[in-house]
């Protein structure tokens, strides 16, 4: 089952401009995960937020976490074409084995 | 540091024939798991493990799937028989330690099912 939902399932921007990336979930969470995928390759972590974390920076990435709304945002700064990828939200549930939960992620295009 | 290893990259089989994916995990990774990744959607667990013993295989077809991990290091899945829906990506990835640590993911296997 999936449990994160992404908003928007697609974006196209230029390069220099910002891209937000939202996620939103269904039940308590250990932590909250992001990571990218570009075509026709596995994925790769970007960056983890602790359910007790409301902001994380990491470079060009910024991530919050509002674990009242059960959402978080990723925001890339100054994008560039090589950001071009899909990117997806994972939630560790509380209480259990840890097992992540991917939404259906948003495809993210940079032109240059 | 080598990353997680997958094989093969690309495999077309018929309906109803089997097949076998390998991977071979970040040296000292306990936590490994196999995920489907349906074009458009986001990977899906199938199994996870910890160490040789299975931690979460809920959503893994046990009717025509098995997976293990040999000695905790190692895991082949294998589908027996396959069927049209189980066209997808296999991603194999490792962990420190469950949810709580990040995955590295393995490139994936493409399998296509005619």
């Amino acid at each position: 089952s999936q449990q994160g939902e992404e908003d928007p399932q697609a974006l196209s921007i230029q390069e220099g401009e910002n891209a937000t990336m939202n996620c939103s979930y269904k039940t308590s969470i250990n932590n909250l995960q992001w990571y990218r995928q570009n075509s026709g390759r596995g994925l790769v972590h970007l960056i983890l937020i602790r359910s007790n974390e409301r902001e994380k920076h990491s470079g060009r990435l910024r991530v919050t976490l509002d674990t009242s709304k059960k959402s978080s945002s990723l925001l890339i700064t100054a994008s560039r074409a090589a950001d071009t990828a899909s990117y997806f939200c994972a939630t560790a549930e509380s209480g259990n084995t840890g097992k992540l939960i991917f939404g259906q992620g948003t495809t993210l295009q940079v032109k240059p | 540091e080598a990353g997680v290893a997958q094989s093969p990259r690309y495999k077309i089989i018929e309906k109803r024939q089997s097949v076998a994916f390998w991977c071979n995990p970040i040296s000292g990774h306990a936590t490994l798991y196999w995920y489907q990744q349906i074009l458009g959607q986001g990977p899906k667990l199938l199994i996870q493990f910890q160490n040789n013993g299975v931690v979460d295989d809920s959503q893994l077809p046990k009717d025509r799937f098995s997976a293990e991990r040999l000695k905790g290091v190692d895991s082949t899945l294998k589908i027996q028989p396959a069927k049209l829906e189980d066209s997808a990506v296999y991603l194999c990835a490792s962990s420190l330690g469950g949810g709580f640590f990040e995955q590295y993911f393995g490139p994936g296997t493409r399998l296509t099912v005619t």
